[in-house]
């Protein structure tokens, strides 16, 4: 069945390190990925997406790269402060972008 | 424009009782979909409702249900709830197109006892 994989599930770096969260998707009709960012208490957020036409998408500090040929794709944060501590989910769907599956989740800390 | 609201915000059960839970899209949005959040399984994917019919479903039994209305409001229901239903349960909208972002709302704690 569908499954994305994340890992780690816990990362912890500090303030000023760059943090690359990775996921594996196992369904190769997935044509979008977007990022979500969940801070302590809030609700998901997406903070980048990416579409399987585009190899790489950058977002100031924040990038996303896609090998589809591999199934992979990474969250890349640069610079990073402690206003990144978040959980943060990778998602993969397809067709419409309907059925959206979800990592477990990155738990992140930015260690000032 | 309002975002994606959730009611209620807060839910104690007891084993074996039933759960209507609400959710209201953002206006605008056809789409919406249901998510169980645990600690440690992310959000695992309940269902997904356009136009009331639903489109997709996850691997959930028949316990989960729900269903949309013309106002693109929805609602998901847990029969003879189990202590394992204990979760954060979050809808999302979305509008109509292939990966548009989805608007997730509050959630809504539910506690089963």
């Amino acid at each position: 069945g569908e499954n994305v994989e994340q890992h780690p599930s816990t990362l912890s770096v500090q303030e000023g390190d760059s943090a690359v969260i990775k996921c594996t998707y196992s369904d190769s009709a997935s044509n979008y990925f977007p990022w979500y960012k969940q801070e302590l208490g809030k609700r998901p957020q997406l903070i980048i997406d990416i579409r399987s036409n585009v190899g790489e998408k950058k977002d100031q500090r924040i990038a996303v790269t896609l090998n589809k040929t591999a199934k992979h794709f990474s969250l890349h944060i640069t610079e990073t402060q402690p206003e990144d501590s978040a959980v943060y989910f990778c998602a993969a769907s397809k067709g419409g972008g309907f059925k959206t599956i979800f990592g477990a989740g990155t738990r992140l800390f930015v260690k000032a | 424009k309002a975002g994606v609201t959730q009611t209620p915000r807060y839910l104690i059960k007891t084993r074996g009782q039933q759960v209507t839970l609400s959710c209201s899209p953002i206006s605008g949005h056809r789409s919406v979909s249901w998510y169980q959040q645990t600690p440690g399984q992310g959000l695992q994917f309940l269902f997904e409702y356009f136009s009331e019919t639903q489109r997709n479903k996850g691997n959930f039994p028949g316990r989960f249900s729900g269903r949309q209305f013309s106002n693109s409001r929805s609602e998901m229901n847990v029969s003879t709830l189990e202590l394992g239903d204990s979760a954060l349960y979050l809808c999302a909208s979305r509008k109509q197109g292939a990966g548009n972002e989805q608007f997730f709302g509050p959630g809504t704690r539910l506690t089963v006892l």
